[in-house]
């Protein structure tokens, strides 16, 4: 069993629709988790972070950890197709960063 | 602030030959983690370096090296090329190896043939 899972998608929804992105994961030793977003023959880019479970809100994005379910998830409201791209979790013990195969995003306009 | 810089940007080398990657961190940052990046298995972990020493090594063979400067700039080293190793290489640098946040350069990527 992967440390990680992710559902590589891909994902196509219109534009202004809510996207949710989800995680799970096996290792309960994990502290901290983050969302990358990573464009075409790009790095990824870090998009959120959190070490807690609850919510993370910036902006059109909303960070969700469940430690109790080992499920983290990555909502974004209002997509627009800019927001195209492959999505990435990732989590840490502290010791070392444990990423999701990503997921891949199309938001048609 | 300048994010992380990763040189060259593309590469193509034939197998049996090696290549080295650079990766200059944010200043400041004094963690350096490499990465392989291929569609089919994702990112694959390297190493991870700080303050000039291999903290944690990924599962990959001895051709794949590395090493950190006193500066916490990092190099990255494959030796005899293979096809497989065809790939994004992604370095990720923090300020301390925490790995509470990485930030990534924008990659090197590596074409074999």
């Amino acid at each position: 069993q992967k440390e990680v899972e992710q559902d590589p998608g891909p994902l196509s929804v219109p534009e202004g629709a809510i996207v949710s992105l989800n995680c799970t994961y096996s290792n309960s030793a994990f502290q901290y988790f983050m969302w990358y977003r990573q464009y075409s023959r790009k790095g990824p880019e870090l998009l959120m972070y959190t070490y807690s479970s609850g919510n993370k809100e910036d902006g059109r994005f909303t960070a969700q950890v469940d430690k109790s379910s080992k499920y983290i998830s990555l909502f974004i409201r209002d997509s627009q197709p800019s927001d195209s791209a492959t999505y990435l979790c990732a989590m840490s013990t502290g010791n070392q960063f444990y990423f999701g195969t990503g997921t891949s995003l199309t938001v048609i306009p | 602030k300048a994010g992380v810089t990763q040189t060259p940007r593309y590469l193509i080398k034939t197998r049996g030959q090696q290549v080295t990657l650079s990766c200059s961190p944010i200043s400041g940052h004094r963690s350096v983690s490499w990465y392989q990046q291929t569609p089919g298995q994702g990112l694959q972990f390297l190493f991870e370096y700080f303050s000039e020493t291999q903290r944690n090594k990924g599962n990959f063979p001895g051709r794949f090296s590395g090493r950190q400067f006193s500066n916490s700039r990092s190099e990255m080293n494959v030796s005899t090329l293979e096809l497989g190793d065809s790939a994004l290489y992604l370095c990720a640098s923090s300020t301390d190896p925490g790995y509470t946040e990485a930030f990534f350069g924008q990659g090197t990527r590596l074409t074999v043939v």
